[in-house]
């Protein structure tokens, strides 16, 4: 069974532009989540969606935003990029939600840098 | 407020020894705990998870970890380490009954380095 994949790998911006990182979970996982890795502050939760709805949003400003798609694709977008944003960020898919014990597989990630 | 904490930034080991690497957490209620694995330019790779049950947990790779409730410990260990291992491994936990469905709250992580 294939991984999470995400696109693209890497990505370049500027201050002020915008970006859409895409997601697409193991075949059969209803459940994504996204996250933000930087060495100063760690791994940090940015939502989760599940059955195209957010599940759950952590301590991010509003320029952070996502969606899920019928077939369970994610994206994520990034409005008025700060060198800030700056990070790797990583998806991860589930099979379900809520109190379910299943465990969460992560993607390769997605390599973004603002100049 | 939910926490995990990893004391320790790196952990030195010679191959064939055995290996510990720290976890303790802090959260609400009955906490799903796991334990990551990150390879250089590499997502997160699933290692092995408590939920409930035996306190001893065995995962990949010949990893396993110890649940300690009292003292609100996760260790992950390994009886015999490799070069291979090094990597920079983390702890997480989930508190799915406190309304976090999915949402996993990370520690600093720990850089584990064997040497031959």
């Amino acid at each position: 069974k294939a991984g999470v994949t995400q696109t693209p790998r890497y990505l370049i911006k500027t201050r002020g532009q915008q970006v859409t990182l895409s997601c697409s979970p193991i075949s059969g996982h209803r459940s994504v989540s996204w996250y933000q890795q930087t060495p100063g502050q760690g791994l940090q939760f940015l939502f989760e969606y599940f059955s195209e709805t957010q599940r759950n949003k952590g301590n991010f400003p509003g320029r952070f935003s996502g969606r899920q798609f019928s077939n369970s694709r994610s994206e994520m977008n990034v409005s008025t990029l700060e060198l800030g944003d700056s990070a790797l960020y990583l998806c991860a898919s589930s099979l379900v939600s809520g109190e379910s014990s299943y465990e969460q597989y992560f993607g390769p990630g997605t390599r973004l840098t603002v100049t | 407020a939910q926490s995990v904490a990893q004391p320790e930034d790196q952990v030195n080991v010679a191959e064939g020894n055995p290996l510990t690497v720290k976890c303790t957490y802090s959260v609400s209620g009955n906490p799903y705990l796991f334990w990551y694995v990150q390879y250089p330019n590499r997502g997160l790779q699933f290692l092995l998870k408590y939920i409930t049950g035996d306190n001893l947990v065995k995962g990949s790779y010949g990893f396993e970890a110890e649940f300690n409730k009292s003292q609100t410990s996760f260790h992950l260990k390994k009886p015999s380490a490799l070069v291979s291992d090094s990597a920079l491994y983390f702890c997480a936990v989930r508190a799915p009954f406190s309304g976090g469905y999915n949402k996993l709250i990370f520690g600093a992580g720990t850089r584990l380095a064997v040497h031959p």
